[in-house]
């Protein structure tokens, strides 16, 4: 079935630095979703990408839609101490744009001030 | 313009009881959607409503059960409980079935013992 990879699974990093994470499946996505969540919160939508090749940015943050379509990336400049939180990629399950989504296992980021 | 909502924020149940959770929709928005996270993993899709009527279904048994009232809030009913069914429950709702824009609510923390 389609299941999404995350990695790393988790980053410690300094405070001002830049950050990378990506997602991977075995199977194509027509749509890639990058989430955050904050301890005790729901999932946020940060980025959406809905064609192969697209980038886009959201303030410091940047996602890419990976051409073969089975892959995206989420980069974050100048981290903060508020970037901490999980990161997730997710996408629709099945074919077709339904609206119900598969998520990855989640990249965890921690930012030393 | 009010967010998802959901109730209760923590539950502690039996195995074997039965729990109903709930959840008000953003306003507007006719499709809600329910997830499950267990800790550490990413949101699982468990089943959506459109218009009062299930619209897709994740990899659930039938003791996983759902409602939407014609205001388009929701509830998620579980029977049987199962100490593998302690878990967060996220509602998320949006306009229409296509719609990516969604909004989670914070989530019921609900424990199994």
């Amino acid at each position: 079935g389609q299941q999404l990879n995350q990695s790393p699974q988790s980053m410690f990093i300094q405070e001002g630095e830049d950050v990378s994470m990506n997602c991977t499946s075995s199977s194509i996505f027509n749509t890639w979703l990058w989430y955050k969540q904050d301890p005790g919160e729901g999932p946020v939508l940060l980025i959406a990408l809905y064609k192969a090749g697209e980038l886009t940015s959201n303030g410091r943050l940047t996602a890419q839609f990976g051409i073969t379509r089975k892959d995206s990336f989420l980069n974050i400049s100048a981290s903060i101490p508020s970037d901490v939180g999980i990161y997730f990629c997710a996408g629709p399950r099945g074919s077709g744009n339904t609206g119900k989504l598969i998520f990855g296992q989640g990249t965890t980021l921690q930012v030393k001030p | 313009e009010t967010g998802v909502t959901q109730s209760p924020t923590h539950l502690i149940k039996t195995r074997g009881q039965q729990v109903t959770l709930r959840c008000s929709s953003q306003s507007g928005h006719n499709t809600v959607s329910w997830y499950q996270q267990a800790l550490g993993q990413g949101p699982q899709f468990i089943f959506q409503y459109y218009r009062e009527e299930e619209n897709g279904r994740g990899n659930f048994p039938p003791r996983f059960s759902g409602l939407q009232f014609p205001n388009y809030s929701s509830e998620l009913n579980v029977n049987a409980l199962e100490l593998d069914d302690s878990a967060l429950y996220l509602c998320a709702s949006s306009l229409g079935m296509i719609d990516y824009g969604y909004t989670f609510g914070s989530g019921t923390r609900l424990t199994v013992v």
